[in-house]
């Protein structure tokens, strides 16, 4: 059982350019997340979605857009790259009912 | 806006010795759940407590929700250089979670 993937593991953009980061499930699991991690703060919730078809802003959300048209993928894209977007970006889903999120390993992106 | 404060940031200690993580927070969350983090890897679900005033133990890990439910620790017994990384603690609000800042643990041995 793979559980998370995201896709690619590294990548190091110029400023300005745009990029899809790529997560996909295979656990069916309903509800999807995407954070990214600066080290020293945590990780901040960029959009999650409960269910295909549906999505919703987090916490940092300017900057970036996702889609969720199956149950299993969750693109996160990033339209104008900026220095600030440099981050590690982590994936996650979760079944219904309070289930704890399993997270992938990943997106380290670096923009210069 | 919830946020879940988390201390201490960073700690350093010799393999045998006891240490306490503590999160704590105005809002109050349904559960609250610890995730231990290793470098270049996702956080993974340690436990989860949903009980006000609940205690769970794993091993030489004890974990407490405090009674409204604002408040968490992670208590660690004899640490070993195994138990070396960055733990987290989260709560979840509605479909949501607020993450703390996290704390790095090194035990020396």
């Amino acid at each position: 059982n793979a559980g998370v993937t995201q896709t690619p593991k590294f990548r190091i953009l110029k400023i300005g350019q745009s990029m899809t980061l790529q997560c996909t499930q295979d656990m069916n699991h309903n509800y999807m997340y995407w954070y990214r991690q600066d080290p020293g703060m945590g990780l901040k919730l960029i959009y999650y979605s409960v269910g295909a078809g549906i999505t919703d802003k987090g916490e940092v959300p300017n900057g970036y857009n996702v889609s969720r048209s199956t149950t299993e993928d969750f693109p996160l894209r990033l339209e104008l790259a900026a220095p600030s977007q440099t981050s590690v970006y982590f994936c996650a889903s979760r079944r219904q009912g309070g289930q704890p999120q399993h997270f992938g390993d990943g997106t380290r992106l670096s923009i210069l | 806006t919830q946020l879940l404060e988390q201390s201490p940031q960073f700690l350093s200690i010799q393999e045998g010795e006891n240490l306490t993580v503590y999160c704590n927070s105005s809002s109050v969350f349904s559960s609250l759940q610890w995730y231990r983090q290793e470098p270049g890897e996702g956080p993974v679900l340690l436990v989860t407590v949903v009980t006000g005033g609940e205690v769970k133990k794993l091993k030489r890990l004890t974990f407490q929700f405090g009674d409204a439910r604002k408040d968490s620790s992670l208590h660690i017994t004899a640490a070993q250089p195994g138990d070396t990384g960055l733990y987290l603690c989260a709560g979840a609000y509605g479909n949501k979670l607020v993450f703390g800042a996290g704390t790095i643990l090194r035990v020396k041995s």
